[in-house]
C-alpha cells in the first residue's frame, strides 16, 4: 500500500450538482496531483499542488478547482457536473513537485446521472 | 497528436511467454519515463523508471531510446499475475506533468 487515501470510494451525483472529493497524501509527501481516468483511458492530469499552491494544471476548465492544506491534505472540486464527468478520480502523491514518481491512492469512482 | 501513444492489445500471451511493449511520446524535451501496472478496477502501481542506460527488475527490462522517442517493456517467462493494464508514462519537467499513454493489455493464460 502506498500510504495514499481518497475519500469518498464511490460517488452517485445528478447533472449541475457539486461534489468535493479528498485525498491525504502519503507520509512526508508534499505535493499531491489529481487525474480523472475515464473507462478504457490512461488518467489525464488534473492539477497539482505543491506548498498549498497549485503547481500545473492541465486541460481542464475552471470549474475543477482544489486545495490544499498545511498538513498537504488535498480537496479537488467540480462544480456544474456533466455527464461526462463520470469517471475514476485518482489522487497521487509525491515528495516534491517536478518529475518525482507519483504514488496513487485508490481511487473515488464517480457516477453523473 | 497525443503526448504518449501506446498500442492498447490486448495481447493474449501463454504462462512462460516473452512479450514485449512499446510505447512512443511526441515532446522531445521530456525527462523522465515510467511504466505503471493498472490492475482492474485498481489505481496505477509504479512498476519501474525507465533510464537512458535501460534498466532491469527481475523479469522486467525497460529500455528507452530519447532519438526515436521510444520506450518499451519486456516481460520475461509470463505469470498469470502479470495480467494487468501496463501504462507507459512521461513527464517532461516542466509543469510538473505526467502524462500517460491509454495502457496496453495484457492477460496471461494458463
Amino acid at each position: 500500500e502506498t500510504g495514499v487515501t481518497q475519500s469518498p470510494t464511490h460517488l452517485i451525483k445528478t447533472r449541475g450538482q457539486q461534489v468535493t472529493l479528498r485525498c491525504s497524501s502519503q507520509s512526508g509527501h508534499n505535493t499531491v496531483s489529481w487525474y480523472q481516468q475515464a473507462l478504457g483511458q490512461g488518467p489525464q492530469f488534473i492539477f497539482q499542488y505543491y506548498r498549498e499552491e497549485e503547481n500545473g494544471r492541465g486541460n481542464f476548465p475552471p470549474r475543477f478547482s482544489g486545495l490544499q492544506f498545511p498538513n498537504y491534505s488535498s480537496e479537488l472540486n467540480v462544480n456544474a457536473l456533466e455527464l461526462d464527468d463520470s469517471a475514476l478520480y485518482l489522487c497521487a502523491s509525491s515528495l516534491v513537485g517536478g518529475a518525482e514518481t507519483q504514488y496513487f491512492g485508490p481511487g473515488t469512482r464517480l457516477l453523473v446521472l | 497528436r497525443k503526448e504518449v501513444e501506446q498500442d492498447p492489445g490486448p495481447f493474449n500471451v501463454p504462462e512462460g511467454a516473452t512479450v514485449a511493449f512499446n510505447c512512443t511520446y511526441s515532446n522531445s524535451a521530456s525527462q523522465s519515463f515510467f511504466w505503471y501496472r493498472q490492475d482492474c478496477r485498481k489505481e496505477p502501481k509504479l512498476l519501474m523508471s525507465v533510464y537512458s542506460s535501460g534498466n532491469e527488475d527481475g523479469r522486467f527490462t525497460a529500455q528507452l531510446n530519447r532519438a526515436s522517442q521510444y520506450i518499451s517493456l519486456l516481460i520475461r517467462d509470463s505469470k498469470l499475475s502479470d495480467s494487468a493494464t501496463y501504462l507507459c508514462v512521461v513527464n517532461r519537467g516542466t509543469g510538473n506533468q505526467f502524462y500517460f499513454g491509454t495502457g496496453t493489455s495484457l492477460t496471461v493464460i494458463p
